[in-house]
């Protein structure tokens, strides 16, 4: 069964410190995965996919996820964080016609 | 501002009270969805649009209804609401391969029943 994992409910880090939020996916056939935020009182915005290509990619805001097909895992990372970026983030895989979403990762930001 | 938009922004319903959540989009995107958000279980799918004039369920379909009125409007209908339907609505709308645009999303219905 098609299924999206995010280890971590919460996650604290410093300003300026580096982040990783981890996903780890299962599918049967080469996903295409996603990653979402989501600010106190919003929508989702959707921060970079992944379809094919190129393991790293770039998203907006200054954040990147690699592909590790070996690992099933597509974890989000950013070096530096800022104060903005504490928000709830969402991994997700596309099943048929749907997306599968992980439980969350609520960042908190430390001044 | 192109996107999705949903209303109400908020609603309070008393156990059995009916209600429609609306939501439009001016993307000319070809699917629509309503999720429902829970603590600590992130987004569910309830019902999906994949074109117009189809609609089919999906993870947690029970006690909602959905009409898919035309290519920009996907309601939900809660018949007799209970309060384990307390939660927040979103609705979603994606382009004829998803995969590729990625989802919008409306800002949400936060629903209380009590």
């Amino acid at each position: 069964a098609q299924s999206v994992t995010q280890p971590d409910i919460h996650i604290t880090v410093s300003e300026g410190a580096s982040l990783e939020l981890r996903c780890n996916y299962s599918y049967g056939a080469t996903p295409y995965l996603f990653w979402y935020v989501q600010s106190p009182g919003q929508g989702l915005q959707l921060l970079l996919k992944y379809f094919s290509g190129d393991t790293l990619v770039q998203g907006i805001k200054g954040f990147e996820a690699e592909f590790k097909r070996s690992q099933s895992s597509f974890n989000l990372r950013k070096p530096s964080v800022h104060w903005s970026d504490a928000a709830e983030y969402f991994c997700a895989v596309v099943g048929t016609y749907k997306y599968i979403f992980g439980t969350g990762t609520r960042l908190k930001v430390l001044a | 501002n192109a996107g999705v938009t949903q209303t109400p922004k908020f609603q309070v319903l008393k156990t059995g009270q009916s209600m429609t959540l609306q939501c439009a989009q001016d993307m000319n995107h070809n699917s629509m969805y309503w999720y429902r958000q829970d603590p600590g279980m992130g987004l569910r799918l309830i019902y999906y649009s994949a074109s117009e004039g189809t609609t089919d369920k999906g993870e947690v379909p029970n006690g909602y209804n959905v009409s898919r009125l035309n290519k920009r409007e996907f309601s939900l209908r809660l018949e007799s609401a209970a309060p384990s339907q307390t939660s927040v609505y979103f609705c979603a709308s994606s382009g004829i391969t998803q995969a590729s645009y990625g989802y919008t999303f409306g800002s949400g219905t936060r629903l209380t029943v009590v």
